[in-house]
């Protein structure tokens, strides 16, 4: 069956060190696969996308990595702040052409100051 | 720019009441537009998902259905609300064609009791 994994529920960090969350799949060929942040009470919120043919992506202090081969993707917060605490959340789809986005549970992160 | 608009933020129902959801989007015309469950300890559940006026598909098999009766209206429904139906309802759109970027709303906390 397909399956979308985040590797922990909860990630503690100490501010200003990188954070390092992971995202599995099995039975998905994704053609893109995006990472969302999602707030208390909020809706979530895009951070940035990667296609299959793209190995990494940087966004100011974020940078995903997305290997097809492993299935995994890696999505980094540099110099964490305690601001960066929320659940971070990857989404893929169902293949090219898809219009279906599927997500993960999240990883809630809590930078401590 | 664009915006989402869903409403209400929070609704408590009787087991066995009707529901009606209403999102609308402004700034785009021809969105995609999406509905999320989110139940407590889930991940996000594809409902339903449009592609244009009329035309729906749905995800999962139950007592709840969507309209969308205007090119930037989506509408969610049930005739009778299961305990189960309890969550966090989030209506999302895209930009049209596939391996686009959802835009959320913020969200109805619906509890059945």
């Amino acid at each position: 069956s397909q399956k979308i994994e985040q590797n922990s529920e909860a990630l503690n960090i100490q501010e200003g060190k990188t954070a390092t969350l992971t995202c599995n799949y099995t039975n998905y060929s994704p053609a893109y696969l995006q990472w969302y942040r999602q707030d208390p009470g909020r809706g979530p919120v895009f951070l940035l996308l990667i296609r299959e043919n793209e190995k990494e992506k940087r966004k100011e202090r974020l940078k995903v990595t997305f290997d097809t081969t492993l299935k995994q993707s890696l999505f980094h917060i540099t110099a964490s702040q305690p601001a960066d605490s929320a659940t971070y959340l990857c989404a893929l789809d169902r293949g090219a052409g898809s219009y279906q986005l599927t997500f993960g549970k999240g990883t809630k992160l809590s930078v401590i100051p | 720019s664009q915006t989402i608009h869903q409403w209400p933020a929070t609704l408590v129902q009787p087991v066995g009441s009707p529901l009606s959801l209403e999102c609308t989007v402004e700034g785009t015309s021809n969105p995609n537009l999406y509905w999320y469950r989110q139940a407590a300890g889930r991940g996000l559940q594809l409902l339903f998902y449009s592609v244009g006026i009329g035309q729906i598909s749905s995800e999962v098999p139950q007592n709840l259905s969507a309209s969308r009766p205007q090119d930037r209206q989506f509408i969610l429904s049930s005739k009778k609300l299961l305990l189960s139906d309890s969550g966090f309802y989030l209506c999302a759109w895209s930009e049209q064609g596939a391996g686009e970027k959802l835009f959320f709303g913020s969200g109805t906390q619906l509890s059945v009791l």
